[in-house]
């Protein structure tokens, strides 16, 4: 069962505007939220998180923005540079942080 | 801090033959994992281990395959009588324990291709 969806596989966006992905979650215990950022022949690399106490966490150009009521989450990236051209997954886990549910990914495609 | 790193990169193998993969954590972290990744998916979880105890594993994980973490620092996961079905990306990652333990580094992985 797929407890972390990304309804996107694929989302092109013009270099300097706003890259927005989503996903949402069907498990009401999950209560710590992460973006990877993955490029080709590389692991994941953590991007940013937000714990469920919270409804918005920025690091730089990255925002997570959480909606816990509609069990939704997002990814802001502001402004979109063709360097954050990856595919990115979001992760959710129960508190002790043994294992993450991960979607299956959004390729983000920036074009110069 | 040179990472994970996760050896082979790629593996070939012929249905029925047994493989095993290696991963080297970063040295600090106690906290070991190991994910699988199909094509066109996220990756999911196949097994967590703490020091050298192994503390959680998927149902994904029959008894084909076994993961081990002797001494709390290397880790080797072996599939047995492999299927085609094992055919995916095996990454590796591993974190602190604490407060910074969501933080998880992933190595590369290994692609494996069973034929």
């Amino acid at each position: 069962d797929q407890q972390v969806k990304q309804n996107s596989p694929s989302l092109s966006v013009q270099e300097g505007r706003i890259s927005i992905l989503n996903c949402d979650y069907t498990n009401s215990m999950f209560d710590y939220f992460l973006w990877y950022k993955k490029y080709p022949a590389e692991g994941p690399t953590f991007l940013i998180s937000i714990s469920s106490i919270k409804d918005k966490n920025e690091d730089g150009r990255f925002t997570v923005f959480l909606n816990k009521s509609a069990k939704h989450l997002s990814l802001h990236i502001v402004p979109s540079q063709p360097g954050d051209s990856a595919v990115y997954f979001c992760a959710a886990s129960v508190y002790n942080f043994n294992k993450f549910y991960f979607g299956s990914g959004t390729k983000l495609n920036v074009k110069p | 801090d040179t990472g994970v790193s996760q050896d082979p990169r790629h593996k070939i193998t012929k249905r029925g033959q047994n493989v095993t993969f290696r991963c080297d954590p970063i040295s600090e972290h106690n906290r070991l994992y190991w994910y699988r990744q199909t094509l066109g998916q996220g990756p999911e979880f196949l097994t967590y281990f703490q020091n050298e105890a192994q503390l959680e594993k998927s149902r994904l994980l029959s008894d084909r395959f076994s993961a081990e973490r002797p001494k709390g620092s290397f880790s080797t996961l072996e599939i047995q009588r492999t299927e085609q079905g094992d055919s995916a990306m095996y990454l590796c990652a591993s974190s602190p324990v604490g407060g910074r333990s969501h933080r998880y580094t992933f190595g590369s992985g290994t692609r494996l291709t069973v034929v």
